[in-house]
Parts: C-alpha cells; sequence; structure tokens
C-alpha cells in the first residue's frame, strides 16, 4: 500500500535550517509529483511547493521563494524539503503529499503523517 | 494567486443533520476544485476530487458540487465520525491554494 514516513519532530533555533525527508513506499516514486504543505498549530492548510521526483524540477509558493529547497534521491525514493533562515513563524507541522494526476485533474491522495518543526531561542 | 474563500468558518450540527459548506475562488477554476477532511492530530485525508468525484472509500453520504468559482461540500445525514476541519483546495494551477477551512462541530 502507498506509505509516505516522515522524519521526526525537529528543534531549531531561529536562522538555523531544517531538512525534512519523506521517504515512499508501495509505488513508483518517479512517477508522481510531491508537494509540501505546512500547517502552523490551530491554523489552516498552506501550500509550499511541489517537485518533480523524475526531473527533479521543483516550484516553490512565493512567500518561501529564496528560503526552500526541494530535493530527492531517487535511490532510496525519499524527497526532502529544506527550509532556511527560520523564525518563529516557521513554528508548524509539515506534510509532504503525493499527487495524483487522472484525466487532467490532479489531488494530494496520500499524506505522510506531519513533521513538527519547532522554532524557539 | 487565486484566493479561497470558504464559509462559514464553524458550525455545529447534529448528528442525522445535513451539512453544507460553501468555497469560492477569486476566479474561475472550472472543476480543479478537491475537498478535504482533517482530525485533530492527523493529516488531511481527501474525500472530493475534481469538484465532485468521490474518492475511492469514502462514503457515499459525502458529495461535492459546482464549478467556475463557486462550490460546494455536503455531507447528507452527518455522523459522530464526521466532527472535523473540512478544506477545499484549488488545483487550476501549478501553485495550489487552500481555503481557511470550515470545522464542523457537535451542537
Amino acid at each position: 500500500q502507498v506509505q509516505l514516513v516522515q522524519s521526526g519532530a525537529e528543534v531549531k533555533k531561529p536562522g538555523a535550517s531544517v531538512k525534512v525527508s519523506c521517504k515512499a513506499s508501495g509505488y513508483t516514486f518517479t512517477s508522481y509529483d510531491i508537494n509540501w504543505v505546512r500547517q502552523a498549530t490551530g491554523q489552516g492548510l498552506e501550500w509550499m511547493g511541489w517537485m518533480n521526483p523524475n526531473s527533479g524540477n521543483t516550484g516553490y509558493a512565493q512567500k518561501f521563494q529564496g528560503r526552500v529547497t526541494m530535493t530527492r534521491n531517487t535511490s532510496i525514493s525519499t524527497a526532502y524539503m529544506e527550509l532556511s533562515s527560520l523564525r518563529s513563524e516557521d513554528t508548524a507541522v509539515y506534510y509532504c503529499a503525493r499527487v495524483y494526476v487522472h484525466s487532467g485533474y490532479d489531488r494530494l491522495d496520500y499524506w505522510g503523517q506531519g513533521t513538527l518543526v519547532t522554532v524557539s531561542s | 494567486d487565486i484566493q479561497m474563500t470558504q464559509s462559514p468558518s464553524s458550525l455545529s450540527a447534529s448528528v442525522g443533520d445535513r451539512v453544507t459548506i460553501t468555497c469560492r475562488a477569486s476566479q474561475s477554476i472550472s472543476s480543479y476544485l478537491n475537498w478535504y477532511q482533517q482530525k485533530p492530530g492527523k493529516a488531511p485525508k481527501l474525500l472530493i476530487y475534481a469538484a465532485s468525484s468521490l474518492q475511492s472509500g469514502v462514503p457515499s453520504r459525502f458529495s461535492g458540487s459546482g464549478s467556475g468559482t463557486d462550490f460546494t461540500l455536503t455531507i447528507s445525514s452527518l455522523q459522530p465520525e464526521d466532527f472535523a476541519t473540512y478544506y477545499c483546495q484549488q488545483s487550476y494551477g501549478r501553485s495550489l491554494t487552500f481555503g481557511g477551512g470550515t470545522k464542523v462541530e457537535i451542537k
């Protein structure tokens, strides 16, 4: 069955970087885009960007341009999201999600369990 | 960016009630609209895609409708396990956006 398993919780100081991993199983990793979405405590869902695991091509939300980098290691079916210059407002749960496309319509059909990133001095 | 506005932001309902949540896009998005359910401490779960198609395994009491800028998620008979927060999401372009969410609480 399709699974996305994310790395564990992180605590970082302001100004540092964090790298979250998302290991895929149960499907061909390079056949589906991965998106990253975050959620601050008690808040809504915020889209961060997408990555095509086959080509490595990426697209980022304007808000995160210059601070986020999405990469992958196809040999271990793992996607990564690195966020730099962390500030307290980046404290949130970060999710990876697979994009399924059918008849031109795409949706986020499988999600990781989420990774809590806490930014605190 | 396309803005998505959900209403109401919260509602109280009883088991068995019919519940309707609306989502409005800032520009036409055809049928590129998905709905998700999220329970506390859990990842979102896909309910409806392409505005009206039911994701496999999702109970038939959930339905979606609309196109262009106005969309609706309906729960025909609210069950105890349906108390959660619901989000719409547009997939018209490569940049996705979510609505602010609707929290469905027990009356």
